[in-house]
């Protein structure tokens, strides 16, 4: 079956360190999202990527990097510049410019000590 | 893209037609109207969508009012499954710096 997988489920990392949450799509969709949502929020965007090489900053990308030299693969790291790193993580997929919806992951629930 | 407006919370009692409002009254006219649920610690599921014509699949209805500045989805018949945040944004093809609001918490009453 087609869809989105993060991985892990859960990550738990020391203040301090750089960490990389895994997105895998394989609906070969073009537009790939990153978003946080803390606990009773509503998603906040991260950075998203239209192609392959290319990504934008969404409205929350200070200590976040992200990098798309595939189609399939949207990897997010977490660095240590991020100030409150704690948060559920959810990636998404759409294909773009055909006004259909976006598929979303399972998420990754981060903690950091 | 638009801006939407949801109120953050919602009841309906079991069995009952749930109606969720959303507003996004600067819609332009190439942007679609989405809607999302999200249960507690899962990725959000979408629902439908609609462009200004009502649309109805196996989950919902959407209704688009004729000057598109707001819609209503509705659960026919509330299930205690339905209890989720349901999100409500607008899109168009090619722009696709994709914003959410915070939504709205429904909860279905036994």
């Amino acid at each position: 079956d087609g869809g989105i997988t993060q991985s892990p489920k859960y990550l738990f990392r020391k203040e301090g360190q750089n960490v990389t949450l895994s997105c895998e799509q394989n609906l070969n969709h073009d537009a790939m999202y990153w978003y946080r949502q803390d606990p009773g929020q509503g998603l906040r965007l991260i950075y998203y990527s239209q192609i392959v090489n290319d990504f934008q900053k969404g409205d929350i990308a200070e200590g976040y990097s992200v990098s798309r030299e595939k189609k399939e693969s949207f990897p997010l790291t977490v660095t240590s510049a991020q100030k409150n790193p704690t948060a559920f993580y959810l990636c998404a997929s759409t294909q773009q410019g055909a006004g259909g919806p976006l598929h979303f992951g399972n998420g990754t629930r981060l903690t950091v000590t | 893209d638009a801006k939407t407006t949801q109120p953050p919370s919602m009841d309906c009692a079991e069995g009952r037609a749930a109606n969720l409002p959303c507003n996004h009254s600067t819609i332009s006219g190439n942007e679609y109207v989405y809607w999302y649920r999200q249960i507690h610690s899962q990725g959000p599921q979408y629902i439908i969508h609609g462009l200004k014509n009502n649309e109805t699949n196996e989950m919902a209805s959407l209704i688009i009012t004729e000057d598109r500045k707001s819609s209503t989805l509705i659960l026919p018949h509330a299930t205690l499954r339905d209890t989720a945040v349901y999100y409500c944004i607008v899109r168009a093809g090619g722009n696709e710096k994709l914003t959410f609001g915070t939504g709205t918490r429904l909860t279905i009453i036994p």
